[in-house]
């Protein structure tokens, strides 16, 4: 089955850096999409990027341009999440997940159908 | 303030029907699919409608999606207690060079 194992909680200092990583299993890793959402306590889902293991293009929300990496390994079929700079701000729950991408007629279908259980990253001094 | 727009909670009793609207512009829902994601309390989301109305395996058919122009709606019918939980749609952008976009959720109260 389909699975997403996430990296165990962090705590960073503000200015810091946190690589979040997501192992997936169940799947050829290199034919599907990871994506990166983050949720602060009580908020909503705020989507950060997208990574093609494959190809290694990533697209990324502007909001998060310049302080944002991802990254992939495939011989460990792991993807990672680098955010830099940290601010108090960046405290939340980071979630990977599958996506699957395909053109249409013109027309993009693109959803999120597997998803990591979560990572906290608490920023604190 | 987010790209798609939801009301922020709705409610029903055991049994009822609900319906939850997603509202956004040409860009998103109405050049792409729509999918729909289920977040129980403490829990990651959970994709419960793909391609504007399509069920993955497993998710009851109590659920339905629906697209019209620029506007989504997730319907639920007999609501259950096991059903109170945040909804929320998503839909890629096509403007600038393409980002995924949420809406701002709907807290589904079953009273």
């Amino acid at each position: 089955q389909v699975q997403l194992v996430q990296s165990g909680a962090e705590v960073m200092e503000p200015g810091a850096s946190v690589k979040v990583s997501c192992q997936a299993s169940g799947y050829t890793f290199t034919k599907y999409e990871i994506t990166w959402v983050r949720q602060a306590s009580g908020q909503g889902l705020e989507w950060m990027g997208w990574m093609n293991p494959n190809t290694d293009n990533t697209g990324y929300a502007q909001k998060f341009q310049g302080r944002v990496t991802l990254t992939r390994k495939t011989s460990i079929t792991t993807a990672y999440m680098e955010l830099s700079n940290l601010g108090f701000d960046d405290t939340a729950v980071y979630y990977c997940a599958r996506g699957r991408r395909t053109l249409v007629r013109g027309v993009l279908r693109y959803h999120f159908d597997y998803w990591g259980h979560g990572t906290l990253v608490t920023v604190s001094s | 303030q987010s790209v798609l727009t939801q009301p922020p909670s709705v409610s029903a009793a055991p049994g009822q029907n609900v319906t939850i609207s997603c509202s956004g512009s040409s860009s998103n829902i109405g050049d792409n699919y729509v999918s729909w994601y289920q977040q129980l309390p403490g829990t990651a989301p959970k994709l419960l409608i793909f391609d504007n109305s399509d069920r993955p395996s497993g998710v009851p058919d109590r659920f339905s999606g629906s697209k019209s122009g620029t506007s989504a709606t997730l319907g639920i019918t007999g609501l259950q207690t096991g059903d109170e939980a945040d909804y929320y749609c998503g839909s890629w952008d096509s403007s600038l060079s393409g980002v995924w976009v949420f809406g701002g959720g709907t807290k589904l109260t079953v009273l």
